[in-house]
């Protein structure tokens, strides 16, 4: 399978609520990393795994974690939603640790009321 | 701490015009500087990589260098089309993770 897969495309929560994000890497791509873009910034890294482990976390509160499977899917899940977390979740992955040949999804936008 | 900037941050040009765009970034622990294209409601598209003091790289009308002793890359855009319109972004990555500037937006009015 070519490209990578996000859904849902928009998603509208609840402060307080919990969500989970779902990203399909392209197979063979090990390495999957998760960003998020708030309005008017460039995104910001908040975890990457790799081979099903957590290879390295940004400046993101313990309520933000992450899941990878075997079967190149993956999942972001907010706990305890904020207003603030309303922004564009992107998904990215690559064959390896190099930061070479990084494939985008075209996001999910959550919004958080 | 790794920060990126990138100028100006909202761009609008005549179609035919030429334009430059500016990536700033620490050039100590430099290790890659990336160029992507991204359309509204569409996945960020990779441009260029680049890892080597004074690499130029060239796709079509869009070419961009790299200084990475004075910390800066420039991604040119000759005769600009209403098609190149989009946010451009550039990243430098850094142990696997991309570290992002907030792009800068580009308009091309026909």
């Amino acid at each position: 399978e070519t490209g990578v897969t996000q859904s849902p495309t928009h998603l509208i929560k609840t402060r307080g609520q919990q969500v989970t994000l779902r990203c399909s890497s392209q197979s063979g791509h090990n390495t999957v990393s998760w960003y998020q873009q708030a309005l008017g910034q460039g995104p910001q890294f908040i975890f990457q795994y790799y081979r099903e482990e957590e290879n390295g976390r940004g400046n993101f509160p313990p309520r933000f974690s992450g899941l990878q499977f075997p079967n190149y899917s993956s999942e972001l899940n907010v706990n305890a939603l904020e207003l603030d977390d309303s922004a564009l979740y992107l998904c990215a992955s690559s064959p390896d640790l190099s930061g070479y040949g990084y494939t985008f999804g075209s996001g999910t936008r959550l919004t958080v009321v | 701490i790794l920060n990126v900037e990138q100028s100006p941050q909202s761009l609008h040009v005549q179609e035919g015009d030429s334009t430059n765009f500016t990536c700033s970034f620490p050039s100590s622990n430099f290790y890659a500087l990336h160029w992507y294209r991204w359309e509204t409601a569409k996945s960020p598209e990779a441009l260029f990589v680049m890892t080597l003091n004074g690499d130029e790289k060239k796709k079509g009308r869009i070419s961009a260098t790299l200084n990475t002793k004075e910390g800066y890359s420039y991604l040119y855009i000759k005769g600009s089309q209403p098609e190149d319109s989009a946010t451009y972004l550039c990243a430098c990555s850094n142990t696997g993770k991309l570290i992002f500037g907030q792009g800068t937006t580009l308009q091309v009015k026909p």
